[in-house]
């Protein structure tokens, strides 16, 4: 079942723009991960952020994790139309193993 | 990173046939195994876990005996889908843990006509 919602659900912004995707999600983790998914294609890791940790830097990437408001956001910086894609997090919840639960994802379009 | 492969990439079958996914760790041992569906414009719904030596565990609404999983080895998973009918045409995830990452396979595109 989804754990939450990804908003928006639809992002369309210029190259050199940055993309900024919203993540909530319901009952308390042990960590987020962001995943990129082009169109037809298989899951790429991006980041994963723990529990006890705020905010994580990978390239042109940054990820905060509110674990208060039960939230986090994914930044693309300085975006390319490479970047075009759809980008979803995912939940570990505690004492659930490995298994992730996947929030509604946004669609990302980079204009070149 | 690990890999993980899928086997078909994709397949078209008639309506009520059976149709069977591998889905394979290539360089790591997984005890356990996640399968996703996922419709057009949507997200991975989580349909089983699939657990090497023992029986699959089938998230609610997910009908085990149509979606039979087989766990036969520590590199190998196949989901089974019997009986297929057009609702059934999905994106089909297969995902290993390795420690905290998952690593997901490339998807297997089934439609059935």
């Amino acid at each position: 079942s989804q754990q939450g919602e990804e908003d928006p659900q639809a992002l369309s912004i210029q190259e050199g723009e940055n993309a900024t995707m919203n993540c909530s999600y319901k009952t308390s983790i042990n960590n987020l991960q962001w995943y990129r998914q082009n169109s037809g294609r298989g899951l790429v890791h991006l980041i994963l952020i723990r529990s006890n940790e705020r905010e994580k830097h990978s390239g042109r990437l940054r990820v905060t994790l509110d674990t208060s408001k039960k939230s986090s956001s994914l930044l693309i910086t300085a975006s390319r139309a490479a970047d075009t894609a759809s980008y979803f997090c995912a939940t570990a919840p505690n004492n659930a193993g490995n298994m992730l639960t996947f929030g509604g994802g946004t669609r990302l379009m980079v204009k070149p | 990173g690990a890999v993980v492969s899928q086997h078909p990439s994709w397949v078209i079958c008639k309506s009520g046939t059976s149709v069977k996914i591998e889905c394979r760790s290539l360089d790591f041992q997984a005890t356990t195994m996640f399968w996703y569906r996922q419709f057009p414009k949507q997200s991975l719904m989580l349909m089983a876990t699939s657990n090497e030596g023992s029986k699959a565990t089938y998230e609610q609404g997910v009908e085990k005996d149509k979606f039979l999983i087989n766990h036969a080895s520590l590199t190998l998973s196949t989901l089974t889908v019997t009986s297929a009918h057009p609702e059934d045409s999905s994106f089909y995830i297969c995902s290993a843990p390795g420690g905290v990452e998952q690593f997901f396979g490339p998807g297997t595109r089934l439609t059935v006509l």
